[in-house]
């Protein structure tokens, strides 16, 4: 199995609607980290929680970290067309040396006006 | 706000010839990184350098990639004879710290074999 497996693989809301992904990943992390990608187009730092924080704010994103579960959420609040992107969480892991990101498949997020 | 920047956008090369991708990562930043993305699939870590030298490189960067920090900006990543396989998205990323810092992307290099 893959560190940072992303869910759903697609998910397609109405704007205003909330959006929940969700991210599991294997071996024992530092932190976990969050990414946008509009198609195409390079990866956009969202959020980053530690291995001993179990939740994050920042604006209309909220982070989750579940840490015996080995598995985070992003919740995008109150849903906007501009919101379309794909969505990796990456882990920084403990059992690497250095300083790797694993990435996921990501999540694509599709918000319909 | 500072960013991470990469030239050129896009490059075309026939295979077998030798591409350089370069980065200007974010000034106070002390780590570098390369990844890549292949059309479809998730990002692949390929290599992190610090102090210059390599701290750490995957198995995907063999004796065909090599990364350089040739003046105090740019950080570049040389692919010697590419191959088809090395169509892909390459992101250049840089960190102030290492383990546990947020890792800052710039906007790729799409690099088209042909």
């Amino acid at each position: 199995s893959q560190q940072g497996e992303e869910d759903p693989q697609a998910l397609s809301i109405q704007e205003g609607e909330n959006a929940t992904m969700n991210c599991s990943y294997k071996t024992s992390i530092n932190n976990l980290q969050w990414y946008r990608q509009n198609s195409g187009r390079g990866l956009v730092h969202l959020i980053l929680i530690r291995s001993n924080e179990r939740e994050k704010h920042s604006g209309r994103l909220r982070v989750t970290l579940d840490t015996s579960k080995k598995s985070s959420s992003l919740l995008i609040t109150a849903s906007r067309a501009a919101d379309t992107a794909s969505y990796f969480c990456a882990t920084d892991g403990r059992e690497t040396s250095g300083s790797r990101l694993t990435f996921g498949e990501g999540t694509q997020l599709t918000v319909n006006p | 706000e500072p960013e991470v920047t990469q030239t050129p956008s896009h490059q075309v090369t026939q295979m077998g010839q030798e591409v350089i991708l370069r980065c200007v990562p974010i000034s106070n930043h002390l780590y570098f990184y390369w990844y890549r993305q292949i059309l479809g699939q998730k990002v692949e870590f390929l290599v992190s350098f610090y102090n210059n030298e390599i701290s750490e490189k995957s198995e995907i960067f063999d004796d065909q990639f090599s990364v350089e920090r040739p003046d105090g900006s740019n950080f570049t990543l040389k692919i010697r004879s590419t191959k088809l396989e090395d169509s892909a998205m390459y992101f250049c990323a840089s960190s102030e710290a290492g383990l546990g810092e947020t890792q800052y992307f710039g906007p790729g290099t799409r690099l088209l074999v042909l």
